[in-house]
């Protein structure tokens, strides 16, 4: 049974950049048909999604945090990453990374995110 | 638009049902997606392709589209059913996807 999990420092610097990386365990990441990507929540808050990779190496972000963000996958290692740089206390949240599945139905497309990993929290602060 | 706009809040009874919406643009193109969080818990997909179940959801989950407007009903809510729904799906003016401010719902 395919796994996520999260893993990363759980504190980082304000103006410092923000590493994580989802170690993918009971598959490959090699996958046919799926994009591996991250989903933040600040606290109290709703969902965020941040971007998702394939693992060819194709990126797709978030607008709002483009300028920001890299998504990068190791098929070597099976295990895909996390940049946010130049961090600040609006970046605290739990950041979740999830499996993407994109498909069609009946002429529509669906994209959903069926797989997640546990979360991992991380606080911006000096 | 790159908005997803959905309900605060809801409540239902015991075994009776209850009807979240959601509503943008992309849903004129794109189907939605629907997730279940409990508090501390990573979400769960509960709906995807506008009524397909994952493995493991029940069957009183269901999904239905119209326009620019989707929605999840729990039909015969449960206790358990009490959690945050959020919808999902793809911007419709680039390749991102968004989600929907989530929808709490308690049962009575």
């Amino acid at each position: 049974q395919l796994q996520l999990q999260e893993s990363g420092p759980g504190l980082v610097k304000p103006s410092e950049t923000l590493s994580l990386t989802c170690i993918v365990s009971g598959g490959s990441i090699n996958s046919g048909g799926y994009s591996w990507g991250w989903i933040r929540q600040p606290p109290g808050k709703g969902l965020e999604w941040i971007g998702r990779i394939y693992y060819s190496g194709n990126t797709y972000y978030n607008p709002s945090l483009k300028s920001r963000v890299t998504i990068y996958v190791d098929t070597s290692k099976n295990q895909f990453s996390l940049r946010l740089s130049s961090v600040t206390a609006a970046d605290t949240a739990v950041y979740y990374c999830a499996r993407h599945v994109t498909g069609v139905v009946v002429y529509y497309y669906y994209y959903a995110v069926d797989l997640w990993g546990q979360g991992t929290t991380v606080t911006v602060s000096s | 638009s790159s908005e997803l706009t959905q309900d605060p809040a809801v409540s239902v009874a015991l075994g009776q049902t209850v009807r979240i919406t959601c509503q943008g643009d992309s849903l004129r193109t794109y189907y939605a997606s629907w997730y279940q969080q409990k508090p501390g818990q990573a979400p769960v997909l509960v709906i995807y392709a506008k009524n397909n179940r994952p493995s493991g959801i029940p069957d009183r989950f269901s999904g239905s589209s119209s326009g620019n407007a989707a929605s999840l009903t729990i039909t015969g809510a449960q206790a358990e059913d009490e959690a945050e729904y959020y919808c999902q799906s793809r911007d419709s003016s680039g390749n991102h996807w968004v989600f929907g401010g989530g929808t709490k719902v308690t049962v009575l």
